[in-house]
């Protein structure tokens, strides 16, 4: 079946920590997205990618990191400098061929928790 | 940029029916989505509108006028299960970003 993955579901961080989320997608989409939820709150998107080795700030992406090496994967690294990144990550892909959106399909999310 | 605002809640009675406004300022607007999202889990896709009018899908419409920069998500015979967040977002060609509303939380009551 196709779909997006995201993992693990919940994860544990310390302090002063780095954390790598993973997303994996086989809808073979160009579009890639990663957004934060707050409780209670909307969607807030960090990073988004549009094509293999190219990505672009969101507008909280100040002590986030991603990268886009393959067309399947996007991983998203929450680092030390994220001083509140305790939230719902959500990642979601899009199949945007030109300048044609279609629906965009989210991950099951992960649930971060800084201890 | 792009700029989204909805209600932040609404309520309604089981079978009812309850109009969900959204109101956006886009740049190369590329068209406005309609999520549902339940506590805890991922949104799930409900509707796409790119031109004015209204497309209906089932107990669940939505109208789009892009003069007014004016959206609404209409749900019918509402259901217990209807009560969710309900996402609006917009597309643009201009940033390819795929911004999302604040949210409107829906409470249906018996």
């Amino acid at each position: 079946d196709g779909g997006i993955t995201q993992s693990p579901k919940y994860l544990f961080r310390k302090e002063g920590q780095n954390v790598t989320l993973s997303c994996e997608q086989n809808l073979n989409h160009d579009a890639m997205y990663w957004y934060r939820q707050d409780p209670g709150q909307g969607l807030r998107l960090i990073y988004y990618s549009q094509i293999v080795n190219d990505f672009q700030k969101g507008d909280i992406a100040e002590g986030y990191s991603v990268s886009r090496e393959k067309k399947e994967s996007f991983p998203l690294t929450v680092t030390s400098a994220q001083k509140n990144p305790t939230a719902f990550y959500l990642c979601a892909s899009n199949p945007q061929t030109g300048t044609e959106y279609t629906e965009a399909f989210f991950g099951q999310g992960t649930r971060l928790t800084v201890v | 940029g792009q700029n989204i605002d909805q209600p932040t809640e609404m309520t309604a009675t089981e079978g009812a029916i309850v109009q969900i406004n959204c109101t956006y300022q886009t740049s190369g607007f590329n068209g406005l989505f309609w999520y549902q999202q339940h506590a805890g889990e991922a949104p799930t896709f409900l509707s796409y509108n790119v031109l004015d009018g209204l497309e209906e899908k089932g107990r669940f419409s939505s109208f789009l006028s892009r003069s007014k920069g004016y959206s609404y998500l209409l749900l019918k015979e509402l259901q217990m299960k209807d009560s969710a967040s309900y996402l609006c977002a917009t597309g643009s060609y201009n940033t390819d970003k795929l911004i999302f509303g604040t949210g409107t939380r829906l409470q249906v009551f018996p």
